[in-house]
């Protein structure tokens, strides 16, 4: 069945670039997604992408497809401390409703220190 | 900004009693969700909803287990019977149009069963 796998951890220094990487095994994939999640707080849609595209910038957000590997990551410029969250890769599934479901990998921890 | 509403955050009740979790969905939606997240698990699809009856189901979705659009704003998830297992944070997540391709998530119900 589908699959969306992520590394669990990644550190960081404030200031510095943060890049956490997704693979999904779906070649059917039409949208990417990424999610944040703060602690006690719920998912928080930061981006999606089109399977169409191969990159996506809003603001310090810049998300890269690579569709041949099944390769998506999220890139947070000048990462702030207030960055420190779980992030979420979620891959639009095969659905047989327009609807839709969201398969989700394990999510990446990722710690900012100062 | 439009939010997903979800009461109550946590619920503690006891193995065998029957729970019901409540969400009101961004007013305009059209597609309404159930996802849950086991401790240290990846966040699984429960159900999918849509036009007042079910979409899609998981595996996990078994006969404990109902929704409901009472009044065209709250969305409720039934646990029949609860087991210790069901223990996990509950997420509602609505979308729009079938041109929308955004999951907004509310912030999740702890349900504790002991």
């Amino acid at each position: 069945g589908e699959d969306v796998e992520q590394s669990l951890f990644l550190s960081v220094r404030e200031g510095d670039s943060s890049v956490i990487n997704c693979t999904y095994t779906d070649s059917s994939s039409t949208y990417l997604y990424w999610y944040k999640q703060e602690p006690g707080a719920g998912l928080q849609l930061l981006t999606y992408i089109f399977s169409n595209m191969d990159m996506k910038q809003d603001q310090r957000l810049t998300v890269l497809l690579n569709k041949k590997d099944k390769h998506l990551s999220l890139r947070i410029a000048d990462t702030q401390t207030g960055d420190s969250a779980i992030y979420f890769c979620a891959d639009l599934g095969r659905s047989y409703n327009q609807g839709g479901k969201l398969i989700f990998g394990q999510g990446t921890e990722l710690s900012v220190k100062p | 900004e439009p939010e997903v509403t979800q009461t109550p955050s946590h619920q503690v009740t006891q193995m065998g009693q029957e729970v019901i979790l409540r969400c009101v969905p961004i007013s305009n939606h059209l597609y309404f969700y159930w996802y849950r997240q086991i401790l240290g698990q990846k966040v699984e699809f429960l159900v999918s909803f849509y036009n007042n009856e079910i979409s899609e189901k998981s595996e996990i979705f078994d006969d404990q287990f109902s929704v409901e659009r009472p009044d065209g704003s709250n969305f409720t998830l039934k646990i029949r019977s609860t087991k210790l297992e069901d223990s996990a944070m509950y997420f509602c997540a609505s979308k729009g149009d079938t041109g929308n391709y955004g999951y907004t998530f509310g912030s999740g119900t702890r349900l504790t069963v002991v």
